[in-house]
């Protein structure tokens, strides 16, 4: 079981909008670590999509968006398009674990 | 633009030794300005970090994987390895190494990415 939650899936029509939660603990991201996320595109390597507060590396149009409360963090993604159709993943630090941490996964399907 | 490219056998028999080596273009390894981390990916499954080092030899293993795992980094070539004992059938996976920002510290994301390599344990 990954350490961080995501749903397995999510699913969205084009220009609707759609969240991915990431649910953790008070050792990752209720202890105030940063929420990264990533795209990844089946057969080829995870993509830096958001990273640290709400940045977004070159590229990444702002239709991408991440938040945080508590022990969860949240990807928003607006207008959405079937070129968004991805896996997308979490990732932060656990203290208890002195290291990097993963969620699941969650599959999103554009109708 | 750092660029990663992993090389090493596809094929692992079990209870073999799996060794891999990342080699980077477009930057050093010395420059201590990244972490250099391991990340794997059973076929059809989420990303699971093995760990990572730092040039000075400093390493973070997961504690999972840590009784099997030592990560090592040759400066002179400008590569950092990975090995891992004990190969079993739930070791099969795309292997990936990747690049962490050391100024991000704890908050560290993985931001440059090999293309990974599928390793596969079977006799």
């Amino acid at each position: 079981q990954s350490v961080l939650t995501q749903p397995p899936s999510v699913s969205g029509a084009p220009g609707q909008r759609v969240t991915i939660s990431c649910t953790g603990s008070s050792s990752n991201i209720g202890s105030g670590y940063n929420v990264n996320w990533y795209r990844q595109i089946p057969g080829t390597a995870p993509k830096l999509l958001i990273y640290g507060d709400n940045n977004r590396p070159s590229g990444v149009p702002d239709r991408f968006s991440d938040s945080k409360s508590g022990t969860s963090a949240s990807l928003a993604i607006t207008g959405l398009q079937a070129e968004d159709e991805a896996d997308y993943y979490c990732q932060s630090y656990d203290t208890s674990l002195s290291g990097w941490v993963f969620g699941g996964g969650t599959k999103l399907t554009v109708l | 633009q750092l660029q990663l490219q992993e090389s090493g056998p596809g094929l692992v028999k079990p209870s073999e030794t799996l060794s891999l080596t990342c080699t980077v273009s477009g930057g050093s390894i010395s420059s201590g300005i990244y972490y250099w981390g391991w990340i794997r990916q059973p076929p059809g499954k989420g990303l699971e970090w093995i760990g990572t080092i730092y040039y000075s030899g400093t390493t973070y293993y997961n504690p999972s994987l840590k009784s099997r795992v030592t990560i090592s980094v040759d400066t002179s070539k400008n590569q950092f390895s990975l090995k891992l004992s004990s190969m079993a059938a739930a070791d099969t996976a795309v292997y990936y190494c990747a690049t962490h920002p050391f100024y991000f510290g704890s908050g560290s994301y993985f931001d440059y990415w090999g293309q990974g390599t599928l390793v596969t344990v079977s006799s």
